[in-house]
C-alpha cells in the first residue's frame, strides 16, 4: 500500500514553458515535504521542501505548493530549462523517516 | 569538499552468497540511511542510524542487516543474496533526522 504517489511517469514541457509535477499522499500525519531530483547514474539530489506550517515555497524557478486537506503537493519549475530533464521525486515524511513517490520523468524540449 | 561515495558501483554475486556495499561520508553526519529503488516502487527505506551504534529497521529490512561502528561508516550486509536483492542501493546521509539527505551515487546489484 503505498501512502506516497506520483501518477504521472513522464512530463514533456517546450523549454521556457512551466512543468507542473504532482504527488498526492494518504498519511495525514507527514508534517515535512521534499522534492529530489534524479539524473541517470547518479544519487538523488535534494531541490527543495515545505513544512506542515506553510502552504507555499519558493527558491528561484522552483516553487512548491501543499494543500494539506487535499493532501496534494506540487512542484512548479518556471521557466523550464533543458538541464531540468531528470526524474523528480517527492518524499513527505514524519518522525524520522521519509517516503518516497515513484518519481516522475520530466523532458524538458528546446 | 565533503562528499558520500558508495563502493562498489556495481556488483554481480549468485544466490546466497554474503554481500556488504560500503558507504562513507565525510559531512560528520550523524543520520545515515539505505535505501533500494525499484522500478514502480521509488525509494525504499531499508535501514538507518542515528549516530554510533545504533541501527534501525525501515519498511523493507528483512534480509539486510547494517552496523555502525563510527560516524563515518554504515556498511549494508546482505546475509544471503536473493534475486528479490537484485536493485539500486542507495546510501544517505543527513544533519537532522527530517532534513535534507545527502545521497551517494548508487550500487547496482544483481545477484544470480
Amino acid at each position: 500500500d503505498q501512502q506516497v504517489k506520483q501518477n504521472s511517469p513522464s512530463l514533456s514541457v517546450q523549454e521556457g514553458r512551466i512543468s507542473i509535477l504532482n504527488c498526492d499522499y494518504t498519511n495525514s500525519m507527514f508534517d515535512y515535504f521534499l522534492w529530489y531530483k534524479k539524473y541517470p547514474a547518479e544519487g538523488p539530489t535534494f531541490l527543495i521542501s515545505i513544512s506542515s506550517i506553510k502552504d507555499k515555497n519558493e527558491d528561484g524557478r522552483f516553487t512548491v505548493f501543499l494543500n494539506k486537506s487535499a493532501k496534494h503537493l506540487s512542484l512548479h519549475i518556471v521557466p523550464s530549462q533543458p538541464g531540468d530533464s531528470a526524474v523528480y521525486f517527492c518524499a513527505p515524511g514524519a518522525g524520522n523517516q521519509f517516503y518516497f513517490g515513484t518519481g516522475t520523468s520530466l523532458t524538458v524540449i528546446p | 569538499d565533503a562528499e558520500i561515495t558508495q563502493s562498489p558501483r556495481h556488483k554481480i554475486t549468485e544466490t546466497g552468497r554474503q554481500v556488504t556495499l560500503a558507504c562513507h561520508q565525510t559531512w560528520n553526519h550523524n543520520n545515515m540511511f539505505w535505501y533500494r529503488q525499484d522500478l514502480g516502487h521509488g525509494l525504499r527505506l531499508i535501514h538507518y542510524s542515528y549516530g554510533v551504534h545504533d541501527t534501525n529497521k525501515g519498511e523493507v529490512s528483512d534480509g539486510y542487516s547494517v552496523s555502525r561502528s563510527n560516524t563515518e561508516d554504515l556498511p549494508l550486509t546482505l546475509e544471503s543474496a536473493a534475486s528479490s536483492q537484485t536493485s539500486v542501493y542507495f546510501c544517505a546521509s543527513s544533519e537532522s533526522s527530517l532534513g535534507a539527505q545527502y545521497f551517494g551515487p548508487g550500487t547496482r546489484l544483481l545477484v544470480l
